[in-house]
């Protein structure tokens, strides 16, 4: 079964800080790779998403950092604030296929 | 204003009865799925749509029926069978299911079984 592990289940930062989230995945056919982000009560967010054909990407306090060898990628959320609250899913899909998600992570900033 | 809506915000049913959640687009998106959300457990596929008339399976689709009679609607059907159907219900649409598909999410359905 594919499978995407995401961890930490749950992560305390302070203010300031960085957050740093990581998944595995196990099918190499995979070759799109999101990041969604998700506040209490309300549905997902595409926050950031990579491709394969590149190690890191970059979007304001946002970066994912991929690894193809090891089959990993994180999610590093740079100056953490209290607004960044929220759980956030890695997910993977291959061309033409759903997505598959991770389990999620619990992220709390405390000021 | 585009986007997708679902309703009811909450949802309240009696053990053995039938409930339907309903779900719209208006980004004019060929894809659809619902997903459902528990804790620490993330996002499990329960059906999924790529075109008008047409769904398939996904991962726990026991007990859930759907419908795509029109482009814009995809409601989900819990039905009695379901044995633990107490849980964060997520729609979500995208423009494709192929390359770079980035999936829109509504504000998703809580339902609680008395």
């Amino acid at each position: 079964q594919q499978q995407v592990k995401q961890s930490p289940q749950s992560l305390i930062v302070q203010k300031g800080g960085i957050s740093i989230i990581n998944c595995a995945y196990e099918n190499t056919a995979f070759d799109y790779f999101p990041w969604y982000q998700q506040f209490p009560g309300k549905g997902p967010a595409l926050l950031i998403a990579i491709r394969p054909d590149v190690s890191e990407k970059k979007e304001g306090r946002f970066t994912i950092s991929f690894n193809k060898s090891a089959k990993q990628f994180s999610l590093h959320i740079m100056d953490s604030q209290p607004g960044d609250s929220a759980t956030y899913f890695c997910a993977a899909s291959k061309y033409g296929n759903k997505l598959v998600f991770g389990a999620g992570t619990i992220l709390r900033v405390k000021s | 204003d585009g986007g997708i809506t679902q309703s009811p915000k909450y949802l309240f049913r009696k053990e053995g009865q039938n409930v339907t959640l309903s779900c719209e687009q208006n980004l004019n998106h060929d894809a659809m799925y619902w997903y459902r959300q528990d804790p620490g457990q993330g996002l499990r596929l329960i059906y999924y749509s790529q075109i008008v008339n047409d769904f398939q399976k996904g991962d726990i689709a026991e007990g859930y029926s759907v419908s795509r009679e029109k482009k814009e609607s995809f409601p989900l059907t819990v039905t009695s069978a379901q044995k633990n159907p107490t849980a964060f219900y997520l729609c979500a649409s995208s423009p494709t299911s192929g390359y770079n598909n980035e999936q829109f999410f509504g504000p998703g359905t809580r339902l609680t079984v008395l």
